[in-house]
């Protein structure tokens, strides 16, 4: 079955910390990749998205992820983190035959003052 | 604003209990997707309409059903109610063919199962 694997299910950084947030997956053909967050108390909302071309994707707020096909990982970044990024992270997975997203775990985000 | 409405905002009832979930997909989206939402299970995908069939099936228990109405508006009906249903419950919209599959989140509505 299809997975989508997020390595760390919490992370804490102190603000002005560099971020990483693992996603990695297991289908091996065609992708759409997302990474979705959600802010304590609201819904999901999409940061980026990766369909086709450039594989550095750029989304909001400041967050980029690089889709690496050949080690099926859609890594998200974020060179300096502030205390409003405390959120939870969801990468998901769309596969080229169907639509439905398959999500993985979530990582939760948080950043001290 | 994602343009995806959900009502009630909050639920609360008792356990054996049936409740319905309404939601209302962004202008244009045929696919309503439900996700429920928990502490010990995160983010679990439920159900998926399209245009008022159902497309896919996720973790759905057999109390839970859903429908998508030719308005397009989806409910999801929970019956027999336990203290583990409680949960947010989420619904999502997208446009399915196009798009890439980018699905819109609602606000969701808590159900507490007492």
């Amino acid at each position: 079955a299809q997975s989508v694997s997020q390595h760390n299910h919490h992370v804490i950084l102190s603000e002005a910390a560099s971020l990483e947030l693992g996603c990695n997956y297991s289908y091996g053909g065609t992708v759409n990749l997302f990474w979705y967050v959600q802010y304590p108390g609201q819904h999901l909302q999409l940061l980026l998205k990766y369909f086709s071309g450039d594989p550095l994707v750029k989304g909001i707020k400041g967050f980029e992820a690089e889709f690496i096909k050949s080690k099926f990982s859609f890594n998200l970044r974020k060179p300096s983190v502030q205390w409003s990024d405390t959120a939870e992270y969801f990468c998901a997975v769309m596969q080229d035959s169907n639509y439905q997203l398959i999500w993985g775990a979530g990582t939760k985000l948080i950043i001290k003052p | 604003d994602s343009g995806v409405t959900q009502t009630p905002k909050h639920l609360i009832t008792a356990t054996g209990q049936r409740v319905t979930l309404r939601c209302s997909p962004r202008s244009g989206d045929l696919s309503v997707y439900w996700y429920q939402q928990s502490l010990d299970q995160g983010l679990q995908f439920l159900i998926q309409y399209y245009n008022g069939e159902e497309r896919a099936k996720g973790n759905i228990l057999e109390r839970f059903s859903a429908q998508q109405f030719p308005d397009l508006h989806s409910e999801l009906n929970l019956s027999s109610l336990e203290l583990g249903d409680s949960a947010l419950y989420f619904c999502a919209s997208s446009v399915m063919t196009s798009g890439g599959g980018e699905q819109f989140f609602g606000p969701g509505t808590r159900l507490t199962v007492l």
